[in-house]
C-alpha cells in the first residue's frame, strides 16, 4: 500500500469552480511532486517543492494553479478555476534526500471538470 | 531537451510467453532510467532503476539492462503472468531541473491473457 496518502480519491467540479487536492507525502521525504496523468495516460510535471520552497514549476501551474506544502500540514494543489481539459488524475509523489531520484506516489486524485 | 520515447501503446500476450517493451532514451547528462508499472486504480510503482551501462537489473521476474551505445533500456521478462497486466512507463531522470524530476514516456498497456 501507498505510503503516500491523497485525498480525495476523486471530485467532481464545474467549469470556473475551484479544485484543491491534498497530499501527505512519505514521512522523512523533503521533496514533494505534482504530476498530471490525462486520460491517454501521459504524465505532465507540473510543480515540485523541497520542503515549503517551490523548486520548479511549468507556465499553467504557474497561472491557474496554486500548491504549497506547508510544514506540519499537507501539500495542497489547487486549481483557481477549472477548465475542462484539467479532468485527469492528479499525483503527488516524495523522494527521499539524495540523488536517486526515485519517486514514491500517492494514488492519486482523479478530477472530472463537467 | 530530454525525452524517452516507448514505441508500444498497447501489447496483448498470452499469459506464459516472454515480453519485451521498448525504451530508448535522449539526454546530454549521465542517463538514469527507471521502470514503473501502475496498476489498475493504484499508484505508479517503480519497478526496476539503473544508470550502470551494460549491467542488468532485475526485480519480480521483469530484468533491464541499460545500454549507453543505443540509448535503450528495454523491460523484459520471460514468462509473464496475469497478474503483471498493467501500465509500464519508463521515466528518465531529468539533471537539468531542481529536485530530480523525472520526464516519463507514454506508457504501454500490457494485458495479459489466459
Amino acid at each position: 500500500n501507498s505510503k503516500v496518502i491523497q485525498t480525495p480519491r476523486y471530485l467532481v467540479k464545474g467549469q470556473g469552480q475551484k479544485a484543491k487536492m491534498r497530499c501527505i507525502p512519505e514521512k522523512g521525504h523533503p521533496v514533494v511532486f505534482w504530476y498530471q496523468q490525462n486520460k491517454n495516460n501521459e504524465f505532465k510535471f507540473l510543480i515540485n517543492f523541497q520542503n515549503q520552497e517551490v523548486l520548479q514549476q511549468i507556465d499553467m501551474t504557474e497561472k491557474r494553479f496554486s500548491a504549497e506544502c506547508p510544514s506540519n500540514s499537507p501539500c495542497s494543489l489547487e486549481i483557481q478555476s477549472s477548465e475542462a481539459g484539467d479532468s485527469a488524475l492528479y499525483l503527488c509523489a516524495s523522494s527521499p534526500q539524495g540523488n536517486t531520484g526515485q519517486l514514491y506516489f500517492g494514488e492519486g486524485s482523479k478530477l472530472t471538470v463537467l | 531537451g530530454d525525452s524517452v520515447t516507448q514505441t508500444e501503446g498497447l501489447v496483448t500476450l498470452t499469459k506464459g510467453l516472454p515480453v519485451m517493451l521498448n525504451c530508448t532514451y535522449q539526454t546530454t547528462y549521465s542517463p538514469f532510467l527507471f521502470w514503473y508499472v501502475q496498476h489498475l486504480n493504484e499508484a505508479p510503482k517503480l519497478l526496476l532503476k539503473s544508470s550502470t551501462d551494460n549491467k542488468r537489473t532485475e526485480h519480480q521476474g521483469f530484468y533491464a539492462t541499460l545500454h549507453k551505445s543505443s540509448s535503450s533500456f528495454h523491460l523484459q521478462k520471460s514468462s509473464v503472468q496475469l497478474s503483471d497486466s498493467a501500465l509500464y512507463f519508463c521515466a528518465l531522470r531529468n539533471y537539468g531541473s531542481s529536485g530530480n524530476k523525472l520526464i516519463f514516456g507514454i506508457g504501454t498497456l500490457l494485458s495479459v491473457k489466459p
